[in-house]
């Protein structure tokens, strides 16, 4: 009965490889995010996207990749992975558009580790 | 400017006590929802309360109420009787709409020890 799940909940990879990161919310939600949260807890926003518009921030860079096959996936594509991307991965989602301030459900994590 | 900001990087609270958790924001849309999240040491994000900029009251959710104060763009979380199991991160978020829905903006959280 999992709201937002992530698969995997650890990845542990080498430099340079790709990996991705799955999501999914089974909360009919129409926005879904993901979120970068740092080893200083700063959670940074790396995309949102809602009826197929995606919003990104622009400091994240372009070795990343949010593809969505439907309204309740969002994955998380890593090209060429660097040091600097271990950290935890959060996806979320949330009920929408404008006027509304419905709260975001978070997944539970994927724990990025580059070696 | 930050959108959210929390001075607060630790705090210490007794046991059974009442904490109150610093936050304030800045917009300039009159529309706007204010969040508090829990992080414990687990790692997952738990929604705790919310309250929306036109809410004449302050939003209460058990022990844990939100000081609303829209003049001075605070959003301060109160947890009353403090316990054990509320040691964890805390994160004020607020959500603002713009042309392509809402925007989220998280602050860098505050890390709270509740002592026995």
């Amino acid at each position: 009965d999992t709201a937002v799940s992530q698969t995997p909940k650890y990845l542990v990879t080498q430099m340079g490889n790709d990996k991705s990161i799955k999501c999914e919310q089974n909360l009919g939600h129409d926005t879904m995010y993901w979120y970068k949260q740092d080893s200083k807890k700063f959670l940074k926003i790396m995309f949102s996207y809602n009826n197929k518009e995606l919003i990104i921030n622009e400091t994240v860079p372009n070795r990343f990749s949010p593809k969505s096959p439907d309204k309740a996936h969002l994955n998380l594509h890593i090209n060429s992975l660097e040091l600097g991307d271990s950290a935890v991965y959060f996806c979320a989602s949330s009920q929408g558009g404008l006027g509304t301030y419905n709260e975001q459900f978070f997944g539970p994590g994927t724990r990025l580790t580059v070696l | 400017a930050q959108k959210i900001t929390q001075t607060q990087p630790g705090m210490f609270v007794q046991e059974k006590e009442a904490v109150t958790l610093d936050c304030t924001y800045d917009t300039s849309d009159p529309s706007y929802g204010l969040f508090w999240y829990k992080q414990p040491s687990s790692g997952e994000m738990i929604f705790l309360i919310y309250q929306g900029s036109y809410d004449q009251q302050n939003a209460t959710e058990g022990r844990y109420s939100l000081n609303f104060q829209k003049a001075r763009k605070s959003a301060n979380l109160v947890i009353s009787a403090s316990q054990l199991g509320d040691s964890a991160m805390y994160f004020c978020a607020m959500r603002e709409p713009s042309n392509t829905g809402n925007q989220f903006y998280f602050g860098t959280g505050t890390s709270l020890t509740v002592i026995p």
